[in-house]
């Protein structure tokens, strides 16, 4: 298996435009998170998917984001409209119940500057 | 809500030297507890976890033991080598609505180990 897609992997825009950030997890995974990562706050998990339904986004930071899983195998997190705090690296990570929840794995990270 | 507290990085070490990085936590429960490890460019990939009290995980070299008692984890290997640098984030899991399970991550620790 390839792992946890992502891309793209570098992505710099001007504040204002919209940013598509798009993860292919593991086949068969059944959850599917999206984290942040930035210096100052470290680790934070956006959202979290099970069997492609939302069932946490008690950490987006705020209406201009959102999250879809149109299906097992696609996920995207969307900024709009983009603003310069909202650099970070992107990492979406997959689990599998089955072979313990509890696993995940990550994919290499989605890089994003806002100007 | 749940929480891990991490030892501040960065730890400077020799070759060879003993690694010590701390690890504690709050957490509703019996969570599982995980140590991942992050490399210059790259996703977090698991490196150990225990799932319950008194557990040891290990894995290359490294090992760290689930203590209940004292609500930590603390991760050690013996001897380390330059490749071992990286950035260590201790995390716990805890049970997510709708099954499945969402990590809570420390703030990870930089660890650099010189010739």
């Amino acid at each position: 298996d390839a792992g946890v897609i992502q891309s793209p992997r570098h992505e710099v825009t001007e504040m204002g435009q919209e940013v598509t950030l798009r993860c292919k997890p593991i086949s068969g995974h059944n959850s599917l998170f999206w984290y942040r990562q930035t210096m100052m706050r470290g680790l934070e998990l956006l959202i979290y998917f099970n069997n492609n339904v939302p069932i946490d986004d008690s950490g987006m930071p705020e209406d201009r984001f959102s999250a879809k899983m149109p299906n097992a195998s696609f996920s995207t997190l969307k900024i709009q409209p983009s603003e310069p705090r909202d650099s970070a690296v992107y990492f979406c990570a997959s689990s599998s119940w089955a072979s313990g929840a509890n696993v995940l794995t990550f994919g290499a990270g989605s890089r994003l500057t806002v100007l | 809500g749940d929480s891990v507290t991490q030892m501040e990085g960065p730890v400077t070490l020799s070759e060879e030297a003993f690694l010590t990085i701390n690890c504690t936590y709050t957490a509703t429960g019996y969570p599982s507890l995980f140590w991942y490890v992050q490399y210059p460019g790259e996703g977090l990939q698991l490196l150990l976890k225990a799932t319950k009290a008194d557990d040891k995980g290990s894995n290359k070299g490294f090992e760290a033991t689930y203590r209940k008692e004292t609500t930590s984890f603390h991760l050690e290997k013996g001897s380390v080598q330059v490749s071992d640098s990286a950035v260590y984030f201790c995390a716990l899991s805890a049970a997510g609505r709708g099954g499945g399970n969402k990590l809570t991550f420390g703030t990870g620790t930089q660890l650099k180990v010189e010739l």
